[in-house]
């Protein structure tokens, strides 16, 4: 159980395009996701955490009008990368917490995008 | 400030036992966890501690002390595929993940 599954893998575009990336949950509802990116050989860093039918929380020096977060299902989480840039191309991975009796907390994650602008 | 610390790398050999400290300052405490990162991959979950003790499940095992501040995964029976980044988190009072850098692994033949 607690699978979590994101869409795609790996995506490569040019400059000033937009980036859609999915996250589901597969087995299980997830009233909370969240989003991370990480550069080569650093560690994971928070962009947003998405709660559904409400507007993401985003961290600190993370533009929202730049990575768009939408959570429309318990099931559901998209990040769009709009007009992206050479600068924003990172591994983003995401994560969904569970929420049932005995695991209060655990994030399961995601198997991540890896994603290259030109 | 809430801080979470580990040792940046560490070297061990394969058969052997390792063990990889936390120590952690953050506002509040709902558990503390552990994951195991491989190269280019994802995170995925280790262990879990909410109550101070050991928790062991198979060659991995967790221990917290919340008076202390402290955790560490114990690594049994050393085996290549254990070579990965380890990456502890405590959970703060408003239910987010704080992260540690992560440690990563050598394991050597």
């Amino acid at each position: 159980g607690a699978v979590v599954s994101q869409h795609p893998s790996r995506v490569i575009c040019k400059s000033g395009t937009s980036v859609k990336i999915e996250c589901r949950s597969l087995d299980f509802q997830a009233t909370t996701m969240f989003w991370y990116r990480q550069f080569p050989k650093q560690s994971l860093m928070l962009m947003a955490t998405s709660n559904e039918g409400s507007k993401a929380t985003y961290e600190q020096g993370v533009e929202k009008d730049k990575f768009l977060i939408n959570h429309a299902s318990l099931t559901l989480s998209t990040l769009t990368v709009t007009s992206a840039h050479p600068e924003d191309s990172s591994f983003y991975i995401c994560s969904a917490r569970v929420v049932a009796s005995g695991d209060f907390g655990t994030q399961y994650f995601g198997p991540g995008t890896r994603l290259l602008v030109l | 400030g809430q801080n979470i610390d580990q040792p940046t790398e560490m070297t061990a050999t394969e058969g052997a036992i390792v063990q990889i400290n936390c120590t952690y300052q953050t506002s509040g405490f709902n558990g503390l966890f552990w994951y195991q990162q491989h190269a280019g991959e994802a995170p995925t979950f280790l262990s879990y501690n909410v109550l101070d003790g050991l928790e062991e499940k198979g060659r991995f095992s967790s221990f917290l002390s919340r008076s202390k501040g402290y955790s560490y995964l114990l690594l049994k029976e050393l085996q290549m595929k254990d070579s990965a980044s380890y990456l502890c988190a405590v959970m703060d009072s408003n239910y987010q993940l704080i992260w540690g850098a992560g440690t990563k692994l050598i394991i050597k033949p």
